[in-house]
């Protein structure tokens, strides 16, 4: 079955950069999405990208897509306390979402 | 705009108790699913509807029944509540396979003692 896969946990300094990865499974994905969560609140889509593309900038963040590795990541520039969440990939399958566990962001000041 | 809303946010059952948790969407979506957040799991999909009278199961269906009478609805039905279904559950809906963002509820946090 379809799987995306991600890393736990990073900690970066305010003000540095922050690199999250992601893998898929799916290559017929059409769209691959970044969403944030707070804690306790609902999920905020980021930004995404469709699977044609190789980049995708947009403000402090950068989403970069290696179809040919199913690899997929997200970078938060000047990464900022406020940055702290739970980061989750996702890539969508014809009628749903597959989402990945989800990395933990932590910005230390 | 209205967006997704779902209904209750929060529910304490006791176990074998049974509910239904609501969810509409406003934007005349066809496809609308739902999902169960756990610690560490992130958000796995339970049901799933591409439109007005279809359904289908995703990955975690067991103990969970759907329906979809309308473009608008997707209630989730848990027939005899187990502390196995303590979880957060989000509601999506998004305009079909074309469509490029999923529009998510603000979850409905459900404990089963």
């Amino acid at each position: 079955g379809e799987d995306v896969e991600q890393s736990l946990f990073l900690s970066v300094r305010e003000g540095d950069s922050s690199v999250i990865n992601c893998t898929y499974t799916d290559s017929s994905s059409t769209y691959l999405y970044w969403y944030k969560q707070e804690p306790g609140a609902g999920l905020q889509l980021l930004t995404y990208i469709f699977s044609n593309m190789d980049m995708k900038q947009d403000q402090r963040l950068t989403v970069l897509l290696n179809k040919k590795d199913k690899h997929l990541s997200l970078r938060i520039a000047d990464t900022q306390t406020g940055d702290s969440a739970i980061y989750f990939c996702a890539e969508k399958e014809r009628t749903a979402l597959i989402f990945g566990k989800g990395t933990t962001l932590s910005v230390s000041s | 705009n209205a967006g997704v809303t779902q209904t209750p946010k929060f529910q304490v059952l006791k176990t074998g108790q049974s509910m239904t948790l609501q969810c509409a969407q406003d934007m005349n979506h066809e496809y609308m699913s739902w999902y169960r957040q756990d610690p560490g799991m992130g958000l796995r999909l339970i049901h799933y509807s591409v439109g007005a009278g279809i359904t289908d199961q995703g990955e975690v269906p067991n103990g969970y029944n759907v329906s979809r009478s309308t473009t608008e609805d997707f209630p989730l039905r848990l027939l005899s509540a187990a502390p196995s279904q303590t979880s957060v559950y989000f509601c999506a809906s998004t305009t079909g396979p074309q469509g490029t963002e999923a529009f998510f509820g603000q979850g409905t946090r459900l404990t089963v003692v």
